[in-house]
């Protein structure tokens, strides 16, 4: 089955400290893979996004992701987090359907 | 700039009483897809329209209709709004080629009283 795992619900971090969002999905080949942010009561922002290529990506905000195929995975880091990140973050990929299937979310938190 | 845009931003209707949401589009996407997102959830699809084809998902409610009268608009109608349907509704574009990243809207909140 196609599916998208965010096993953090929660995660809390300081301001300043370095931030991994884990993402796993479940597809039967190479998809096409997202994240988004999603601050309260506002629409989805793109952060980032791997087609192919170098597996380490670039997005805005200073977000990268790393796209691991043998682990299935697309981890989301950041090295400094700053106070504004905290919102909503969801990993996606687009299905053959042009459908996006979203994972559940990750929340994050950012103590000052 | 280019973007999604959706009106009203926040819906207040009586259970029952038909309720119409907009979203706009200045991209020239071919692709229009309406979600519900309910709190601390990911976004449901309920349709997209691709050009003026339109899919309905499987498990999308009677309830729920919407029509597309050209490239730029979409309407979300709930003929009758239930408590279960109070949510965020949002709107989203894209090129329609399996690559391509989804665009969204601001999102709608209904509220249902």
């Amino acid at each position: 089955a196609q599916s998208v795992t965010q096993p953090d619900i929660h995660i809390t971090v300081s301001e300043g400290a370095s931030l991994e969002l884990r993402c796993n999905y479940s597809y039967g080949a190479t998809p096409y893979l997202f994240w988004y942010v999603q601050s309260p009561g506002q629409g989805l922002q793109l952060l980032l996004k791997y087609f192919s290529g170098d597996t380490l990506v670039q997005g805005i905000k200073g977000f990268e992701a790393e796209f691991k195929r043998s682990q299935s995975s697309f981890n989301l880091r950041k090295p400094s987090v700053h106070w504004s990140d905290a919102a909503e973050y969801f990993c996606a990929f687009v299905d053959s359907s042009y459908k996006l299937i979203f994972g559940s979310g990750t929340r994050l938190l950012v103590r000052p | 700039d280019a973007m999604v845009i959706q009106n009203p931003r926040y819906q207040v209707t009586q259970f029952g009483k038909p309720v119409t949401l907009s979203c706009s589009q200045t991209l020239n996407h071919n692709v229009m897809y309406w979600y519900q997102q309910k709190s601390s959830q990911a976004p449901k699809l309920l349709f997209h329209y691709y050009d003026k084809d339109f899919n309905n998902e499987a498990d999308t409610p009677d309830n729920f209709q919407s029509r597309r009268p050209n490239t730029s608009f979409c309407f979300l109608d709930i003929r009758s709004p239930g408590l279960g349907d109070a949510a965020m509704y949002l709107c989203a574009t894209s090129r329609g080629q399996q690559g391509n990243e989804q665009f969204f809207g601001p999102g709608t909140r209904l509220t249902v009283l």
